[in-house]
């Protein structure tokens, strides 16, 4: 995987559910991971390992990952959630880290 | 608790030269991979650079191979990145990242500032 494409931004209205693509060449057979970053923060491990949470993590976010698109979900938006957001993945051919373009979630 | 605490940024001229710390505190140090990732005013997250626990391999992005090293001292619980050659483009904040399988601990980042 060399570049990780995520859309620009997103707009959502609390307690929808906002959808964040992460798009790579057969990114289906990586493992890839999510990052929230608000402003002026560093960023915060979402996702790891395409779905799994760290324990801190609200069971509002969750991930997929299949074919070319792998996916953030956030459910039951909250104000709180306005952030960027960065998937990851490790491209092993280059042994090194890739992450995408970066998404900021706007909460309407 | 498990914290990463970087320091050593600040303004250098182009060309110039800086050495960026990061202190490791909560966790055995040695049992993770670390990287360097770096991020620009306004821009997106860029990955820089890792080294293994024992500090015994290493890999770079491009964009700074030939002109940064990263090392560790196990010891001290610290990771360095010695930056040379500095140029504009380098201008980010610069955080420490501890890697299990993820990148699950980071540090609050050190700013780097590049400008004549």
């Amino acid at each position: 995987s060399d570049m990780l494409t995520q859309p620009p931004s997103v707009s959502v209205a609390p307690g929808k559910t906002a959808t964040i693509s992460c798009g790579g060449n057969n990114i289906g057979s990586n493992s890839v991971h999510w990052f929230q970053q608000k402003p002026g923060q560093a960023p915060v491990l979402l996702i790891y390992y395409d779905s799994d949470r760290p324990s801190r993590i609200p069971e509002r976010f969750s991930g997929s990952n299949s074919g070319n698109t792998a996916t953030l979900t956030i459910s039951r938006v909250e104000a709180g959630d306005e952030a960027d957001y960065y998937c990851q993945v490790w491209d092993t051919t280059r042994d090194h880290s890739v992450f995408g373009t970066g998404t900021k979630v706007t909460v309407l | 608790q498990v914290q990463l605490v970087e320091s050593g940024g600040g303004l250098v001229t182009p060309g110039g030269s800086l050495r960026l710390a990061c202190a490791a505190s909560g966790f055995t140090f040695s049992d993770y991979y670390m990287s360097w990732i770096r991020q620009a005013p306004g821009k997106g997250l860029e990955w820089v650079s890792y080294i293994t626990g024992s500090g015994s391999s290493t890999n770079y992005a491009d964009s700074v191979r030939g002109r940064f090293t990263i090392s560790r001292d196990n010891a001290k619980n610290s990771l360095f990145l010695q930056m040379n050659s500095l140029s504009a483009e380098d201008t980010a904040v610069y955080y420490c990242a501890r890697r299990l399988d993820a990148f699950d601990v980071w540090g609050q980042g050190t700013m780097v500032t590049v400008s004549s």
